[in-house]
């Protein structure tokens, strides 16, 4: 079975401070992991994936997020907050098991972004 | 190309009710999937169709039902409503053998 792990609920920086938000993975097989963000009442909006090909992957807005299977984690990262950053963020893994367009979610991180 | 379109946005109803949501894909994906999100059960898969077959259903009741018609549109039906079916329901769509998925915006239901 695949499954991801969010390390933190809840991360606050001060804007223009790094960002760093934890994820590790759980998968039999190469895994698929996604970062998806949610601003307030908004639905989901792909931020990068990882499908086996480079291990550091850029997304947009300027975060990244690099893959080490060793670690077994797919930590996002960016280098400077914005306050517009202020978001729900979650890591996905695709449901390889299943076969299908199954994504399996983690907890989510709520970012704040202090002024 | 437009994206993915969800209606209703907002929907309330009362326990026992029965409602029906919708969802639009991107133009050209043939798969669409249902999620269900809420605040102590985060987000969770209901059910994927492709080519107006389900592919796929999470663990949910018989009363959480869905179809998808030939336009690759989707509808997902939930049937004598409980309070605790007070959701944000998202629908996703992707092309055929991708794995990444675009979300719609989601509608919000509250059974009173």
């Amino acid at each position: 079975a695949q499954s991801v792990t969010q390390l933190d609920s809840h991360v606050s920086v001060s804007e223009g401070t790094p960002v760093l938000l934890r994820c590790n993975y759980s998968s039999s097989y190469s895994p698929s992991l996604f970062w998806y963000v949610q601003h307030p009442n908004k639905g989901l909006q792909l931020l990068l994936k990882y499908t086996s090909a480079a291990t550091l992957v850029k997304g947009i807005n300027g975060f990244e997020a690099e893959f080490k299977k060793s670690e077994t984690s797919f930590h996002l990262t960016k280098p400077s907050a914005h306050m517009s950053d202020a978001a729900e963020y979650f890591c996905v893994v695709s449901d390889r098991d299943s076969n299908t367009g199954k994504l399996i979610f983690g907890q989510g991180t709520t970012l704040q972004v202090k002024p | 190309k437009a994206g993915v379109t969800q209606t209703p946005r907002y929907l309330i109803k009362t326990r026992g009710q029965q409602v029906t949501l919708s969802c639009s894909p991107i133009s050209g994906h043939r798969s669409v999937s249902w999620y269900q999100q809420t605040p102590g059960q985060g987000l969770q898969f209901l059910f994927e169709y492709f080519s107006e077959t389900q592919r796929n259903k999470g663990n949910f009741p018989g009363r959480f039902s869905g179809r998808q018609f030939s336009n690759s549109r989707s509808e997902m039906n939930v049937s004598t409503l409980e309070l605790g079916d007070s959701a944000l329901y998202l629908c996703a769509s992707r092309s055929t053998g991708a794995e990444t998925q675009y979300f719609g915006p989601g509608t919000r239901l509250l059974v009173l």
